[in-house]
């Protein structure tokens, strides 16, 4: 199993573009999470998925969407990139609506000038 | 509102020691707890999972316990090696999400 992958693993936007982050796991787990990691705050959670069709928004949810079409895939997108969105964003799964052990993905660094 | 704090925020050890590491939380109505490792530049390896209703965990040279009563974890690592240099981070399961709360970790560095 390649467990949860995330591409890509580093990205430079510039303000006020668009793009989306890649989160796929092959461990069937229905539980999938969107985390940013910022120096001194810890993670947050950004949007959660319980199942296929169904999401919901974390702590910070403000300039990000997803969606989740098939159990596997978790995509992340940011809408108008804005500087305060540099960081370090983690997905990660589990098999069930978190009582399971948290699988996490390598991670992707994203700068926006 | 559950908080969950990790003292010290960094610890330096020399290799061969035993050492513990602590994570408080506020509000015992928890789920689960969960011990993570994050070497740099990377992603966060599950550790130990302890259940609500069980008191430790054991992995080889890691001991999680869990109390619940007094709000605490605490992560043992026995016979410390350089290769176990990285930042812990433990979260507890809580609410009726089941949403992670998060620690801000401990930075380990084990001295050869």
């Amino acid at each position: 199993n390649a467990g949860v992958t995330q591409t890509p693993k580093f990205q430079v936007l510039k303000t006020g573009q668009s793009m989306t982050l890649q989160c796929a796991q092959d461990m069937n787990h229905e539980y999938m999470s969107w985390y940013r990691q910022d120096p001194g705050m810890g993670l947050r959670l950004i949007h959660y998925s319980v199942g296929a069709g169904i999401t919901d928004q974390g702590e910070v949810p403000n300039g990000y969407n997803v969606s989740r079409s098939t159990t596997e895939d978790f995509p992340l997108r940011l809408l108008s990139a804005a500087p305060s969105q540099t960081s370090v964003y983690f997905c990660a799964s589990s098999y069930s609506r978190g009582d399971g052990t948290q699988y996490f993905g390598p991670g992707t660094r994203l700068t926006v000038l | 509102k559950q908080e969950v704090t990790q003292i010290p925020a960094a610890l330096s050890v020399p290799e061969g020691e035993n050492l513990v590491l602590n994570c408080s939380f506020t509000d015992s109505a928890i789920y689960n707890l969960q011990w993570f490792r994050q070497d740099p530049g990377k992603g966060l390896t599950s550790l130990l999972l302890i259940q609500s209703s069980q008191r430790e965990q054991t992995s080889g040279r890691l001991n999680a316990s869990l109390d619940k009563s007094s709000g605490r974890s605490t992560l043992y690592i026995a016979a410390s090696q350089p290769g176990d240099s990285a930042t812990y981070l433990c979260a507890v399961r809580a609410g009726n999400n089941r949403k992670l709360i998060w620690g801000l970790g401990t930075s380990l560095a084990v001295n050869p």
